[in-house]
């Protein structure tokens, strides 16, 4: 069974920092692409960020510079480092599974993890 | 960056109904067009993928269709469960991007 596990959320500072981490389960990890995607409280989903299961990296301008996706293959581990944090940063950050049939599909979802950023 | 947008923001029909939801995007996307199920306090589940393929264990019920710029979900006959908000996001071109969701409320 495929599993995604956010971890890392939190209350945090503005100009704070953050890492979440998204341990995954239940397939070969090494060989998935990977993406967060966030939403803010009562608001729609955002696509944060992606990187191909060679390592390749894709941010949104929106995202770029505060934000840095990275894995871990042999901890099976996604990582979001998130810099600068703004109020409107709050949000859910899921992380996400890209499908290989129909690739940057997200074929599987995590539950999520809470960052709000607040003084 | 291709921006998708979602037609109507809230439909309020009846279990049994036929529901019938629209994605337009700003430029040409073939068939580069997934659709995700988001119920309350629950993470998003992939729908369709390539604007017509089922995903694995998605029922018979939900179909989608469209190529281009514009494209359709449809419910043939609305259960209990199926009261949710539908996103589509577009595929075929970075970044990837959502659209603001329809919300398919009981009436």
């Amino acid at each position: 069974e495929v599993q995604l596990l956010e971890s890392g959320g939190g209350l945090v500072q503005p100009g704070g920092s953050l890492r979440l981490s998204c341990a995954a389960s239940g397939f070969t990890f090494s060989s998935y692409a990977m993406s967060w995607v966030r939403q803010a409280p009562g608001k729609g989903l955002e696509w944060v960020s992606a990187i191909s299961a060679s390592g390749n990296k894709y941010y949104p301008d929106s995202m770029k510079g505060r934000f840095t996706i990275s894995r871990d293959n042999s901890k099976n581990t996604l990582y979001l480092q998130v810099n600068s944090l703004r109020v409107e940063d709050t949000a859910v950050y899921y992380c996400t599974r890209l499908s290989l049939i129909a690739v940057a599909a997200m074929d599987y979802w995590g539950q999520g993890t809470l960052v709000t950023v607040s003084s | 960056e291709i921006v998708l947008t979602q037609s109507p923001a809230t439909l309020s029909l009846s279990p049994g109904e036929r529901a019938t939801l629209s994605c337009r995007a700003s430029q040409s996307i073939s068939t580069n067009l997934v659709w995700y199920q988001q119920k309350p306090g629950q993470a998003p589940r992939l729908l369709i993928y390539d604007a017509s393929n089922r995903a694995t264990g998605i029922p018979a019920r939900f179909s989608g269709s469209g190529s281009g710029t514009d494209f359709t979900l449809t419910i043939s006959s609305l259960e209990p469960e199926d009261f949710s908000v539908y996103y589509c996001q577009q595929r075929g071109t970075w970044p990837l991007t959502f659209g603001g969701g329809t919300k398919v409320e009981i009436k």
